[in-house]
């Protein structure tokens, strides 16, 4: 089945300690985006491609930084991760049609200690 | 700024009766809105979308309703089952855009 895998699933690390969150998508398609969710808040976007041009968002702190080496897989990195960065992060994919609709993935439950 | 709001947090219904949920929006030019369904441990899936251009959209048990002088749309589960026990995020965006706006959630539990 077409779908959008997040690994790991969940993950904790210690503060400061850099991690990284991985994507990867069978569904060809051309946007990806990172998505950070606290609880009971809406899914805040941190940054999209669309296909390799990187999208920030203005509000995105310096310590998130992602890659997308290839159409299928696309990475978060936190350099240095907060206590405050204790989140859901979810990956979501989108395609170029008439459907204006992502697709997410599982999820990754990141607690930083 | 919130652009995308979901004013109840929480919904309790009845096994059988209808669910109502629903989202007001600030940004007259969103055209293009969504619902997705959240359970626990897993990401959002989609449930069903409308357009602009129509003010209602069926899908099963599942019926939005797009009011855009009011920019207000609503999701209706009739008739609402247990399984639908889950959190329900509304969110907008530009037909033609790639970016997607989400409400905080409506965490809706019905009771068998």
């Amino acid at each position: 089945d077409a779908m959008v895998i997040q690994n790991p699933r969940y993950q904790v690390t210690q503060f400061g300690k850099p991690v990284t969150l991985s994507c990867s998508q069978t569904l060809n398609h051309n946007v990806m985006y990172w998505y950070q969710q606290k609880s009971s808040q809406a899914p805040k976007l941190l940054f999209h491609y669309y296909d390799k041009d990187f999208n920030n968002e203005a509000d995105t702190p310096d310590n998130f930084q992602s890659r997308r080496p290839n159409t299928s897989f696309c990475f978060l990195d936190i350099r240095s991760p907060g206590l405050g960065d204790t989140a859901m992060y979810l990956c979501a994919t989108k395609g170029d049609s008439s459907t204006n609709t992502q697709y997410f993935g599982p999820g990754t439950r990141l607690t930083v200690l | 700024d919130q652009q995308v709001k979901q004013n109840s947090p929480s919904l309790s219904v009845q096994e059988g009766r209808i669910s109502i949920l629903n989202c007001d929006y600030t940004n007259s030019m969103f055209d293009y809105f969504l619902w997705y369904k959240k359970y626990p441990a897993e990401g959002p899936t989609f449930l069903i979308s409308i357009s602009s251009i129509k003010d209602k959209n069926e899908d099963g048990r599942f019926t939005v309703f797009l009011n855009k002088s009011a920019k207000h749309l609503s999701l209706h589960i009739v008739p609402s089952q247990p399984g639908d026990s889950a959190v329900y995020f509304c969110a907008a965006s530009y037909l033609t855009g790639n970016q997607f706006y989400f409400g905080t959630g409506t965490s809706l539990t019905v009771i068998p």
